[in-house]
């Protein structure tokens, strides 16, 4: 199975701030990553796809770079709004693996 | 829009068999993938299978011949059981919906259910 690696499991940053949440895979991926994002009650929200596609209804702030093994979700400019859950999930191959979860707290 | 909404049991028992339900709205079964996955207490989180458009199915290895992913078409449910369970399999469990073969991220999710194993 691919190895998802989500080095930092807890992140706090003040709102206007920017963030880097890193993912390294234990294997090549190509850009096959996907980001989300969960908040406590809600539903889990896509955020990037093809390790720097933006879904629709993303804010531009969130922005996704990398390939191979090392990707990374960027957050310019927090908002108050995106504390939460993020998670990175490879999809080259099966099993379907996903990174052990970055905790983003607002200051 | 797409919706998608778990039931079920909160409670089983080891050894026993967890049956939950995702309820569709707004889409089709009939078209894309349709995805388990769990959230483990702390935060770890497990694919455990889908059903395909056409009823066919593809599940984790870990899981082995203990799960089965089915689906009613004319309720547009599709449904996870996952035999002889132990305290391990306590997690909160969400139905997705994935674009599949080359795009098996999830676009849409259910809120989740939190599942219990104890006697």
């Amino acid at each position: 199975d691919v190895q998802m690696t989500q080095s930092l499991s807890y992140l706090a940053a003040s709102p206007g701030e920017s963030v880097s949440i890193s993912c390294k895979a234990s294997k090549s991926i190509s850009n096959y990553l996907a980001w989300y994002q969960q908040k406590p009650g809600e539903a889990y929200k896509l955020l990037i796809y093809s390790g720097s596609t933006l879904q629709s209804g993303t804010p531009s702030r969130f922005s996704g770079s990398g390939s191979g093994t090392d990707f990374t979700l960027t957050i310019r400019s927090l908002e108050p709004e995106d504390f939460g859950l993020y998670y990175c999930q490879q999809y080259y191959e099966k099993p379907l693996t996903f990174g052990s979860g970055t905790k983003l707290e607002i200051k | 829009e797409v919706q998608l909404q778990e039931s079920g049991p909160g409670l089983v028992k080891p050894s026993q068999s967890l049956s939950l339900t995702c309820s569709v709205t707004g889409y089709s079964i009939t078209s894309n993938y349709w995805g388990w996955i769990r959230k483990f207490p702390g935060n770890k989180m497990e694919w455990m299978g889908y059903i395909s458009y056409s009823g066919s199915t593809s599940y984790n290895p870990s899981l082995k011949s203990r799960i089965s992913i089915t689906r009613d078409t004319s309720k547009n449910q599709f449904f996870l059981q996952l035999n002889s369970v132990t305290t391990e399999d306590t997690a909160t469990y969400y139905c997705a919906r994935s674009r599949g073969r080359i795009r098996d991220y999830f676009d849409y999710w259910g809120q989740g259910v939190m599942v219990t194993v104890s006697s």
